[in-house]
């Protein structure tokens, strides 16, 4: 089966902070694994995916299969960061179902 | 690009009464999926649908939910017979036909409630 975990369902840190936001999958073929985000009052949006290797926003995210974690990092949090963060796994090249995790709500403090 | 399409926003309805919430993709999209969203959870896979194809409904409880995405027209998530344990919020997404990018990209959900 799989299962996407994020073990914190609050984070809040402070401008120019580090951040990251922990996510564990579970499954046991190849996965493709995606960071979506929901700022206030927005819908739903993806933030990156693991296949892409790119940074957006400053968020960078590894793949890391042995401990399969895809942990979503930036050096220096901005205010508008603010937003609930949800990691969600495709089985299958991203053109079927997500699986999402619980949400982590990040909240950026001046 | 008007984005995806969801209506109503907010739906009231009395037990026993029949619920539709209607998905318009983006333009160009062929792939339909929804999910539901419970208080304090994530997003749960409902049912993936392609132009009068339900190509995936793993996620669908056996009764009293269907779907479909017709030729003509919005995606409709139809629910029959509500009990307060649907209240929840209903989010549809769509994506490109194959060969593009997978992306799915997220209408701002019907939020559902039953009394």
């Amino acid at each position: 089966a799989q299962r996407v975990t994020q073990p914190e369902k609050l984070l809040s840190v402070f401008k120019g902070a580090p951040v990251e936001l922990k996510c564990n999958y579970s499954y046991s073929g190849s996965p493709e694994l995606f960071w979506y985000v929901q700022y206030s009052r927005q819908r739903l949006q993806l933030l990156l995916r693991h296949i892409s290797r790119e940074s957006i926003k400053g968020f960078t995210a590894d793949l890391n299969k042995g401990e399969t974690s895809f942990h979503l990092k930036k050096p220096f949090a901005q205010e508008e960061d603010s937003a609930m963060y949800y990691c969600a796994l495709s089985a299958q090249g991203g053109s079927e179902k997500l699986v999402f995790g619980k949400g982590t709500k990040l909240t950026v403090n001046p | 690009n008007a984005g995806v399409m969801q209506n109503p926003r907010h739906l009231v309805r009395r037990r026993g009464q029949e619920a539709r919430l209607r998905c318009s993709p983006m333009k160009g999209h062929s792939h339909v999926y929804w999910y539901r969203q419970l208080p304090e959870e994530g997003l749960k896979f409902m049912v993936y649908l392609q132009k009068e194809n339900i190509i995936d409904e793993s996620g669908m409880p056996k009764e009293r939910f269907s779907a479909e995405f017709p030729k003509e027209g919005p995606s409709i998530l139809r629910i029959q017979q509500v009990v307060r344990g649907d209240s929840a919020a209903y989010f549809c997404a769509s994506s490109p036909p194959e060969g593009a990018t997978y992306e799915q990209y997220f209408g701002p959900g019907t939020r559902l409630t039953v009394t």
